[in-house]
This record gives C-alpha cells, sequence and structure tokens, in this order.
C-alpha cells in the first residue's frame, strides 16, 4: 500500500515559519489533507485537497503539493499552533492512509 | 450542528469482544460515507474500516475478519464490533465523516473518541 513519510518533529520559533512535509511516490498526484492534532483533543483539519482551508483556519496555514513531496506551511507560529500535524491520501484499493505525524513543538 | 459522539470503549481482556457507537446528528449516514479511525498510546493515526453511504464496508488489513462495521439508520448511529481483542488494539477509536468528492477522501467532522483497553 501508499506510504506517506513525515519528519517526527519540527521546531520553530514563534513569529517564524514552520514548514511540514509529507513525502510519498508522486504525491503530486494525488490530493492531500492535513489535519493538527492538539495533546488530548481529536484531529481537526487544517488543509485540504492541498491547498484549500475549512472556514474558521487561520490563513497563516497554507499548503502546497508537488512531485514526491507535499508541504504544510505555517506562517507567524503561535504557541497556540502546538501540535502534531498528519498528512493524509486516498490510495487507490480505497483505503485512507495516514503519515506518521510530526510534531510540532514552538520554542 | 454536526456532532459525533463515540461511546463504549472500556477495559477488556485478551480474546473479547466489544462494540462501539457513534451517534451521528446534523446530517444523515444514508447520505455519507463513514470511517472508524484508531490511535494506540501515542502513536500516529490508522484508519481502520469505512461504510459507504449505500451499506457496504471495506477494511484495513490489519483488521479484516476481526472487526465489523454496521449501522442503525433509525438511531442515525454507527457500530464498531470488535472480535478476538488483542494487545494491539488497544487504541482511542474515533468515528469521522469522511467526506468523497474530487477524487479524494478527506474527513470533516471527528468525534471524540473512545478509550479501548485490551489487558488481562
Amino acid at each position: 500500500s501508499y506510504v506517506l513519510t513525515q519528519p517526527p518533529s519540527v521546531s520553530v520559533a514563534p513569529g517564524q515559519t514552520a514548514k511540514i512535509t509529507c513525502g510519498g511516490i508522486n504525491i503530486g498526484g494525488r490530493s492531500v489533507h492535513w489535519y493538527q492534532q492538539k495533546s488530548g483533543q481529536a484531529p481537526v483539519v487544517v488543509i485540504y485537497y492541498d491547498t484549500d482551508r475549512p472556514s474558521g483556519i487561520p490563513e497563516r496555514f497554507s499548503g502546497s503539493n508537488s512531485g514526491n513531496t507535499a508541504t504544510l506551511t505555517i506562517s507567524r507560529v503561535e504557541a497556540g499552533d502546538e501540535a502534531d500535524y498528519y498528512c493524509q491520501v486516498w490510495d487507490s484499493s480505497a483505503d485512507r492512509v495516514f503519515g506518521g505525524g510530526t510534531k510540532l513543538t514552538v520554542l | 450542528e454536526v456532532q459525533l459522539v463515540e461511546s463504549g470503549g472500556t477495559l477488556v481482556q485478551p480474546g473479547g469482544s466489544l462494540t462501539l457507537s457513534c451517534a451521528a446528528s446534523g446530517f444523515s449516514l444514508t447520505s455519507n460515507f463513514m470511517s472508524w479511525v484508531r490511535q494506540a498510546p501515542g502513536k500516529g493515526l490508522e484508519w481502520v474500516s469505512l461504510i459507504y453511504d449505500g451499506g457496504s464496508t471495506s477494511y484495513a488489513d490489519s483488521v479484516r475478519g476481526r472487526f465489523g462495521t454496521s449501522r442503525d439508520i433509525s438511531r442515525n448511529t454507527l457500530f464498531l464490533q470488535i472480535n478476538n481483542l488483542r494487545a494491539e488494539d488497544t487504541a482511542v477509536y474515533y468515528c469521522a465523516r469522511d467526506q468523497i468528492e474530487r477524487g479524494s477522501s478527506w474527513y470533516s467532522h471527528w468525534g471524540q473518541g473512545t478509550l479501548v483497553t485490551v489487558s488481562s
């Protein structure tokens, strides 16, 4: 089945930009969705279809997807952005595939 | 307002069985795909099962044959039956509303999760 690879952790200072990557073979040919999961809470979608942002998600969150890498970018990082982030795609076998998750630490 | 509320998680002995429930409100299960997603302690998200709007189902290889997904349309409630429980089934189980559009699938709404612990 399809495999998504994320870095286990990313650290960034407040006010800086965080980039969280999601690697997969020709992932640019698929739609990628991103979820934020804060400690003890259920996941929440922050980006869907590579670049779309649900209502209520700050414009600081954006996404891109090309080649073998999709990227979630968080601009002007705040302490409240500290969370685990997961990418997800739909595999042709009808499976839903998640990346291993990236822990974002705000220094 | 869309709401998903799971229940039924508990401590179970290895080899036991359990049924989880997910009560949905604000939308109809017959018009939506629904998934169960689990998360072992300290681990990532793992898709477990899918029930299509028509009622057919699909399962991850890791649970096929032991897990069963069903629904009660009159109660707008989703179920996950888990048989022959193993220690590795210990996890928080989430139900999620599965949005199928534009050749892909994503989860627009999640429940709060229910914890299943498998231990003797």
